[in-house]
Formats: C-alpha cells, sequence, structure tokens
C-alpha cells in the first residue's frame, strides 16, 4: 500500500548543481502536481501534469523543469539550484483535477541547497 | 490578486472546541478543501465543501458561505492527536488549488 513515494527524502545540494526530485504513484491517477512549502507560506504549486503526456506551469515554476512519460512517474529537475530553492517539496496526486477530487501527498523532500 | 486568510495560530484545551476560519478571495470558485497536516508530514484530506452549508464527518464538521468567501472548520471533542496545522484550499477558475498558510493549533491538557 505505497501511495506517492518520494526520493530521496532529503538532500544537501550545492548552489549550481543539478537534482532530480523523483514522484511515483501506484493509484492511476490522471493528475500529479510539484509544490514547495516554505514556512510561513502556503504550498506553493511548481508544475502540474492533469494526464500522462501533458504537463503545466503552477505559480512558482522557474528554476524547474517536470515530465510525465508514463501515468506513475513525474520528476522534477533543478537544472542548476539556487539557495532560495530550498525548501520542502510535495509531490501530490489526484484522480481527477476538477471536482472533489482530493489530492493525496507524498511524504515529501526536503531539500538545503548551500 | 488571489488570497486566502487563516489565523496564524490557535490553542484550545482537551476535550473542547475550536472553530478554525478561513476567508478567500480567488479568481473563481469550484469548491473548497481543508487539509490537516501534522509537523514534519504531509498534508492529509479531511474535508471538501462546494455548495453552501455544514458537512460533518465525525468530529469535525467544514462550513461554506460562498457568498461571504468564508469557511471554518469545527473540531469537537479535541484530543491530544489535533494538535497540528489545518490548511484551507479554494480549487479556482482554472481548477488549481490556492492554499492558505495553515493555522497551527496547539492543544493543551
Amino acid at each position: 500500500t505505497a501511495g506517492i513515494t518520494q526520493a530521496p527524502t532529503s538532500q544537501i545540494l550545492a548552489a549550481g548543481r543539478s537534482m532530480t526530485l523523483r514522484c511515483t504513484q501506484d493509484m492511476r491517477h490522471n493528475a500529479m502536481y510539484w509544490y514547495r512549502q516554505d514556512l510561513g507560506l502556503g504550498l506553493r504549486l511548481i508544475h502540474y501534469s492533469n494526464t500522462a503526456g501533458t504537463t503545466g506551469k503552477g505559480e512558482v515554476p522557474d528554476g524547474y523543469s517536470v515530465s510525465r512519460a508514463n501515468t506513475d512517474d513525474f520528476p522534477l529537475t533543478l537544472a542548476s539550484a539556487v539557495p532560495s530553492q530550498t525548501s520542502v517539496y510535495f509531490c501530490a496526486s489526484s484522480a481527477g483535477s476538477d471536482g472533489s477530487s482530493s489530492q493525496f501527498f507524498g511524504p515529501g523532500t526536503r531539500l538545503t541547497v548551500l | 490578486g488571489q488570497n486566502i486568510d487563516q489565523p496564524t495560530e490557535m490553542t484550545a484545551t482537551e476535550g473542547a472546541i475550536v472553530q478554525i476560519n478561513c476567508t478567500y478571495q480567488t479568481s473563481g470558485f469550484n469548491g473548497l478543501f481543508w487539509y490537516q497536516q501534522h509537523a514534519g508530514e504531509a498534508p492529509t484530506f479531511l474535508s471538501y465543501n462546494v455548495l453552501d452549508g455544514l458537512e460533518e464527518k465525525g468530529r469535525f464538521s467544514s462550513f461554506l458561505s460562498r457568498s461571504k468567501g468564508y469557511s471554518y472548520l469545527l473540531l469537537k471533542e479535541l484530543q491530544m492527536k489535533d494538535s497540528a496545522s489545518y490548511l484551507c484550499a479554494v480549487r479556482d477558475s482554472n481548477y488549481q488549488l490556492i492554499w492558505g498558510a495553515g493555522t497551527k493549533l496547539i492543544i493543551k491538557p
């Protein structure tokens, strides 16, 4: 009963380096999302995908890219990390992107960029 | 712009009742969600309102007034395990969730 898994759990990254945060769900959900959560702020949407093969930009997409090659996986890539990308990153999925479809969240990745 | 307002922190006593308010200004409205988030963990779904009125689910109830842009989460018979942050989120006209910063609820014995 995995639901959504994320890897790694935490990471310290040197500024300028690239990194991919992994996210996999086994619920066959169509929609997937990447959020960042910073102290005192609400969850902010980075990128989303309503179905495999499509992606869209959220509120704070700069410096991040995503791909959705299949239903289960939705990796988030930081091409050249900067200290302002220090945050907790949550991946989420939902059966649909409308109506009462609630989002299920992964355990999060705590990223520190030095 | 879009805005979700919640109190930053609230304190309540074990066994009591607490009401957490949420006001919103969004471009369109397609439902309001409440999530619970324990420290260091992921948010988990609590409730969904799309029509005006009260939705009751065990010890938790959620109310919505679309004309006032207002919702509240009511927690009854508080238990120590209810100590957590409670997040209000509104689905806007683009069907994206706009999140409040959350209300940290502290339960005292």
